[in-house]
């Protein structure tokens, strides 16, 4: 079965370092969604892109996250200055855009920052 | 805005019992309709899903039923497993002029299930 892949799987850094995760879509699958789970809040939208451009990112912090598709293939999200607040599992998934057809998520990205 | 409402647990039940979660939604327009589940330290997967009101969704014994009148898709299986120990969301996707938005969560179930 085709999977969306995220890496790193794990990343522990100090507060201030730049973090940087990775998400690879499904083949053929034209919209990918950034997710955060907290314990908290549970899982929020991040920001998404549809054929790689980004459609609403009202659910990130400006002035720290940015979202990026540089290819079809590769999805990134980095955060700088990173906060122990944005300690937590982040999600990728990838869909076919359309809202009948479900979202196919990564095994995530789990963040501590110390 | 969008919001999802579904029963916080944990919910801990013996095996073979039946299952209900209830989940109920706010919406504009006529949002698609799913239920994913968490095993520890994956991601989610979909568990059943419907697109319009009266479908009924179903997958691996699970049901769940799409009323619009009262804005629920309960979840319901009738004689859970250990192995259905998880936790699990109810979620809707709504719809803008380009195509799909992302997705609304609920707050999650953690269903435990003793032998």
């Amino acid at each position: 079965d085709a999977r969306v892949t995220q890496t790193p799987r794990h990343k522990v850094t100090e507060m201030g370092q730049e973090v940087t995760m990775r998400c690879q879509p499904i083949l053929g699958h034209n919209t990918v969604f950034w997710y955060r789970q907290t314990m908290m809040q549970g899982l929020e939208l991040l920001a998404y892109f549809r054929n790689r451009a980004p459609l609403d990112d009202s659910g990130m912090p400006k002035d720290r996250f940015s979202a990026e598709m540089p290819d079809a293939t590769l999805a990134t999200l980095k955060i700088q200055p990173s906060e122990p607040r944005d300690s937590a599992v982040y999600f990728c998934a990838s869909g076919p855009g359309n809202s009948n057809q479900p979202q196919h998520f990564g095994d995530g990205t789990r963040l501590s920052i110390l | 805005g969008n919001s999802v409402t579904q029963m916080e647990g944990p919910v801990t039940l013996s095996e073979e019992a039946f299952l209900t979660i209830n989940c109920t939604y706010t919406a504009t327009g006529y949002p698609s309709l799913f239920w994913y589940v968490q095993y520890p330290g994956e991601g989610l997967q979909l568990l059943l899903k419907a697109t319009k009101a009266d479908d009924k969704g179903s997958n691996k014994g699970f049901e769940a039923t799409y009323r619009k009148e009262t804005t629920s898709f309960h979840l319901e299986k009738g004689s859970v497993q250990v192995s259905d120990s998880a936790v699990y969301f109810c979620a809707l996707s709504g719809y803008s002029g380009g195509g799909a938005d992302g997705l609304t969560f609920g707050k999650g179930t953690h269903l435990i299930i003793q032998p």
